[in-house]
């Protein structure tokens, strides 16, 4: 079956431009997440959703970071007026079920550079 | 911060050879994953260890963990030059239960052919 996708994979945008990145979820998928990852290094938790609600945003490092995910299902991460240390690897992941041995399934990630 | 942690940080073998790789961690959770990531492609979920489980084996995966000294391995025998990639530990810890997984930096792993 179709794994989690992500929109776009590369993404070139100006300093002060606003960006959305988009996740969709394995369907059926309760649980969805977005991470950052620098490269060479792993991935760090920015924040989830369990259906529509968002239940830990502690990851987002700024106000200008918000993520939504109005219907359960497809989530946006919007990033308003990028900046160059925004730039990495943003991570989407999908779980069946909420708890603690659910096991996460990553998308292919969108690459964002801010030049 | 990051409360996985990998060791060796880089490992080269030859084909035909075992390569295991340490994951440390600070605090407890509830389970330990595993995760491949090839050069410039996505997280492939490898294995998942529960908490109250010692030791997990999939096809040439085995996985121990041992919460006393809060550590866990990850053992590929009998290697294969398509099995070179990043290797990353990941953690779900009790106090943030089933929202985060916290990974290590992880351990470059190169088999040569």
């Amino acid at each position: 079956g179709a794994g989690v996708s992500q929109s776009p994979r590369y993404k070139v945008t100006k300093r002060g431009q606003d960006v959305a990145l988009r996740c969709d979820p394995i369907s059926g998928h309760v649980s969805l997440y977005w991470y950052r990852q620098a490269l060479g290094q792993g991935p760090e938790f920015l924040t989830y959703f369990n259906y529509e609600a968002q239940q830990d945003k502690s990851g987002l490092p700024n106000d200008r970071f918000s993520a939504e995910r109005p219907e359960g299902s497809i989530s946006t991460l919007t990033i308003q007026r990028t900046e160059q240390r925004d730039s990495a690897m943003y991570r989407c992941a999908s779980s069946l079920v909420m708890g603690p041995w659910n096991e996460q399934f990553f998308g292919p990630g969108t690459r964002l550079t801010v030049l | 911060s990051q409360q996985g942690e990998e060791d060796p940080q880089a490992l080269s073998i030859q084909e035909g050879e075992n390569a295991t790789m340490n994951c440390s961690y600070k605090t407890s959770i509830n389970n330990l994953q595993w995760y491949r990531q090839n050069s410039g492609r996505g997280l492939v979920h490898l294995i998942l260890i529960r908490s109250n489980e010692r030791e997990k084996h999939s096809g040439r995966l085995r996985v121990t963990l041992d919460t006393s000294k809060k550590s866990s391995s990850l053992l590929i025998t009998a290697s294969r030059a398509a099995d070179t990639a990043s290797y990353f530990c990941a953690t779900d810890a009790e106090e943030t239960s089933g929202s985060r997984l916290t990974f290590g930096e992880g351990t470059q792993l190169t088999v040569n052919p």
